[in-house]
């Protein structure tokens, strides 16, 4: 089974439509993110959190909100959507190497392709 | 201007060739250095980690950093089809949170 799970994979809305795409993952890391990537834009941070009680925004979080329930689960609502939060969306988990700080490496899950008409 | 610049390609190059992908950053406090493969449709995935500067070898896979130019590089030799990905370099801080390139789309043709 993977270590991190996406749901849904794929998914297509409309314009103003509230949208939730839920993340879980099972490798028992307290650091999770969600990210969207574009073509010709990399990965882009929206959202991370380093505890079940601590969420940051990161570089584009405008247009998103996010929920994490549990340290297993974090979730990324869109609460209007928009076309141009149409990409592909991934959440990952991290662990800090030995301990410190600094030398997180990510663990990313599939992605979920959203469209946005 | 960005913080980090990766050479945008896309790069096509014959079995068998080296290859070198390259980026440049800006902020002095980036400690860590990672390179991610991404596989079409997939999610990226961790392929080297380093922290100093120099070389790190790995199979086929060298990761060089040189600290003082602000500039780190992959190196891949007898590259394979199976190599065929887009590669992201990554920095982190002692924050914790990486700053990704745009990452550089490899094409190894048989």
């Amino acid at each position: 089974d993977a270590d991190v799970t996406q749901t849904p994979r794929n998914r297509i809305t409309k314009t103003g439509k509230r949208i939730m795409l839920e993340c879980s993952q099972t490798k028992g890391h307290d650091r999770m993110y969600w990210y969207r990537q574009d073509p010709g834009l990399g990965l882009r941070l929206i959202y991370y959190s380093f505890d079940v009680k601590d969420i940051n925004k990161g570089e584009i979080s405008d247009g998103y909100s996010v929920s994490r329930q549990a340290q297993a689960k974090f979730s990324l609502s869109l609460e209007s959507a928009i076309p141009n939060q149409t990409a592909l969306y991934f959440c990952a988990t991290s662990e800090s190497r030995q301990g410190l700080i600094g030398t997180d490496t990510q663990y990313f899950g599939p992605g979920t392709r959203l469209t946005v008409l | 201007q960005k913080e980090v610049e990766q050479d945008p390609g896309p790069l096509s190059v014959p079995e068998g060739a080296i290859v070198s992908l390259n980026c440049t950053y800006s902020n002095s406090a980036f400690q860590y250095f990672m390179w991610y493969r991404q596989y079409s449709r997939k999610g990226p995935e961790l392929l080297m980690y380093t922290y100093s500067s120099g070389n790190k070898e790995d199979g086929r896979f060298t990761a060089q950093v040189d600290k003082s130019s602000k500039y780190i590089s992959l190196f891949i030799r007898d590259s394979q089809p199976s190599d065929s990905a887009t590669y992201l370099c990554a920095f982190n801080t002692n924050a914790g949170k990486s700053t990704f390139g745009d990452g550089t789309t490899l094409t190894v043709k048989p």
